[in-house]
């Protein structure tokens, strides 16, 4: 089963816009919730993670909203630039797993100039 | 500075055919994993190690071995391929949870090889 649900699976924004992909979980063990970007014939970087005792963490252009009551999890691309294109995995795990991440089904994202 | 290093990058395999994925990481890091992905399925899980001479089962462990002989090595082996194991196959890497911390500062974080594209006929 899908413990990890993303949407949209593919997403065209326009340079300057808003960047936004969802993602809920069914497991509320989970603990550490972080999205990982992959560009083409690369494998997945961190960009940003959250855990539950915060509802928003922000990096730069990038932010992760997180609602614990209702299980779900964003991440929002400020200022979105062509530089941004790429699949976005959002994922979850329980800390004490081992990072053994469950990984959402990806975002394909386009930004157009 | 390679980091986690994945061998070979392309492989066209016949049905039946038997071959093995080589993990190489340089950062001393206890955990390792091996994940398959697919087209609209993300990343899931197939075996993974949390120390030398260990492995677990993941997700989707059926039709795979894997070995963790030396702490920097993880192999993953398929006895049989099978078409249904088309695939792009990434190794990961990841310290320690709660002893050492990554330099975003994330004790969780994962360290991705390039990539390994599997195709079985």
């Amino acid at each position: 089963q899908q413990q990890v649900k993303q949407s949209p699976q593919s997403l065209i924004v326009q340079k300057g816009g808003i960047s936004i992909i969802n993602c809920a979980y069914e497991n509320t063990a989970f603990d550490y919730f972080p999205w990982y970007q992959q560009f083409p014939g690369k494998g997945p970087a961190l960009l940003i993670a959250i855990r539950p005792d915060v509802s928003e963490k922000k990096e730069g252009r990038f932010t992760i909203s997180f609602n614990k009551s209702a299980k779900q999890f964003s991440l929002h691309i400020m200022d979105s630039q062509p530089g941004d294109s790429a699949t976005y995995f959002c994922a979850a795990s329980v800390e004490t797993s081992g990072s053994r991440l469950t990984f959402g089904e990806g975002t394909q994202l386009t930004v157009n100039p | 500075n390679a980091g986690v290093t994945q061998t070979p990058k392309f492989r066209v395999l016949k049905t039946g055919q038997s071959m093995t994925l080589l993990c190489a990481q340089d950062m001393n890091h206890e955990y390792m994993y091996w994940y398959r992905q697919d087209p609209g399925m993300g990343l899931r899980l197939i075996h993974y190690s949390v120390g030398e001479g260990t492995t677990a089962k993941g997700e989707v462990p059926d039709g795979y071995n894997v070995s963790r002989l030396k702490k920097q090595n993880f192999l993953l082996g398929l006895e049989s391929a099978a078409p249904s194991q088309t695939s792009v196959y990434f190794c990961a890497s990841s310290p320690r949870q709660g002893y050492h911390s990554t330099p975003s500062g994330h004790t969780g974080e994962l360290f991705f090889g390039e990539g390994s594209r599997l195709t079985v006929l």
